[in-house]
């Protein structure tokens, strides 16, 4: 079955860029069949969705990240990655990657949790 | 942007009782755009229902979804013990997710 692993630092200084990484396994990130997504989740709060990417390369963000965001795959590695630029305590958060059938994310990560701290 | 606003915030209700969780849309939707979500304690949301009405591979039938416009509801039927958990549903449109601000359930 597909299944989806985040990976990356679990701390990251203010002002620097978080950086993440999906690892997935079960399916082919370059297949065309689906998008790949960031989502993130401050403890105790709901969920955001980041932005995603497509095998084409083709990327949309959330409007409100989109200055600091930027989502890349790698096809050989079979992963999909995040930056996210001049953090700051706001950002510390549980971060999701999932896969994107367009309208609905069907499969999740475990989810990996990042803090913004000095 | 639309904006889903989810209720009640908490729901308290006992085993083999109904629950019926509600989601209301800023403006009129597409019943296709609207998907709940499940999230237990500790673990990633898990895709519920989407198109509205349409579970998911492997959710039970106790999970039914509902609704057109700006009304939407998920409604359990018969609550276990393991339905403990926020609820969550999600808009997509404008090649953008927003998300309602959840609703928790609890089992008494």
């Amino acid at each position: 079955q597909v299944q989806l692993q985040e990976s990356g630092p679990g701390l990251v200084k203010p002002s620097q860029t978080l950086s993440l990484t999906c690892s997935v396994s079960g399916a082919s990130v370059s297949s065309g069949s689906y998008y790949w997504s960031w989502v993130r989740q401050p403890a105790g709060k709901g969920l955001e969705w980041i932005g995603r990417v497509y095998s084409s390369g083709t990327t949309n963000y959330n409007p409100s990240l989109e200055s600091r965001v930027t989502i890349s795959m790698d096809t050989s590695k079979n992963q999909f990655s995040l930056n996210l630029t001049s953090v700051t305590a706001a950002d510390t958060a549980v971060y999701y990657c999932a896969r994107d059938r367009v309208i609905r994310m069907d499969v999740w990560g475990q989810g990996t949790t990042v803090t913004v701290s000095s | 942007e639309i904006v889903l606003t989810q209720s009640p915030g908490t729901l308290s209700l006992s085993p083999g009782e109904r629950a019926t969780l509600s989601c209301r849309a800023s403006q009129s939707i597409s019943a296709n755009s609207l998907v709940w979500y499940q999230q237990r304690l500790g673990q990633a949301p898990r895709l519920l229902i989407y198109a509205a009405s349409t579970r998911a591979t492997g959710i039970p039938d106790r999970f039914s979804g509902s609704g057109s416009g700006t009304e939407f509801t998920l409604t359990i039927s018969r609550l276990e013990p393991e339905d403990v958990a926020v609820y969550y549903c999600q808009h997509y449109g404008n090649s953008m997710f927003t998300f309602g601000q959840g609703a928790k359930l609890e089992i008494k």
